[in-house]
């Protein structure tokens, strides 16, 4: 079974800060890695996913993350964070046959401090 | 395009009652997941249902919990005899094929009294 964890349930940051939100998972087959963010008052939508390929992955808005298969992590990161990044963010794991859940975190809130 | 819808956004009903839950999801979406998000427990897996397929119904915390997915598009979660600990946001997600981005509506808010 898949398991992720998240060990930082708030983040404050002052903005134009860098920020890590880490995540870390368990599974024993290959996975697939997602970030989802959900801004204040707003639904959950992708930030980035990795599939295969590339270890680093990036969103058009800055944050990227990289698929550390040694330490089971999918830190999510970037250099220099806006007030508009706070919100919160969720990690998610699945696989690519067998089970169809999705395994969320429980979620990092990041909040940018002017 | 028009996003996934739910219905309603708020419900409160009281214990015991039966309640039900909609979802609309994106017009050929094959893909159609059902969450539970608690104040502080992230989202819980329910159930998911791909096209014609048996759902994957693991998550489903009781008895109590069903879905069903009426030809291969609106879905329906039915919690019969709520409790308290029932109380949360459900949401609804769809996409084109599993590992494809998952498109979340705004969920339900439900309030068991």
């Amino acid at each position: 079974a898949q398991s992720v964890t998240q060990l930082d349930s708030q983040v404050p940051v002052f903005e134009e800060a860098p920020v890590e939100l880490r995540c870390n998972y368990s599974s024993s087959v290959s996975v697939y890695l997602f970030w989802y963010v959900q801004y204040p008052n707003q639904g959950l939508q992708l930030l980035l996913k990795y599939l295969s390929g590339s270890t680093l992955v990036e969103s058009i808005n800055g944050f990227e993350a990289e698929f550390n298969k040694s330490q089971t992590s999918f830190h999510l990161r970037k250099p220099s964070v806006h007030i508009s990044d706070t919100a919160e963010y969720f990690c998610a794991v699945t696989t690519p046959s067998g089970t169809y859940k999705y395994i969320f975190g429980t979620g990092t809130r990041l909040k940018v401090l002017a | 395009g028009a996003g996934v819808s739910q219905s309603p956004s708020n419900k409160v009903t009281e214990k015991g009652k039966d309640v039900e839950l909609r979802c609309d999801p994106i017009s050929g979406h094959t893909a159609l997941y059902w969450y539970r998000q608690s104040l502080g427990q992230g989202l819980e897996f329910l159930i998911y249902f791909q096209g014609n397929s048996a759902p994957d119904k693991s998550g489903l915390p009781s008895d109590r919990f069903s879905a069903e997915r009426t030809g291969g598009s609106v879905s329906t979660l039915t919690i019969q005899r709520t409790q308290q600990e029932d109380s949360a946001v459900y949401l609804c997600a769809s996409s084109l094929k599993r590992e494809d981005t998952q498109y979340f509506g705004p969920g339900t808010r439900l309030t068991v009294l």
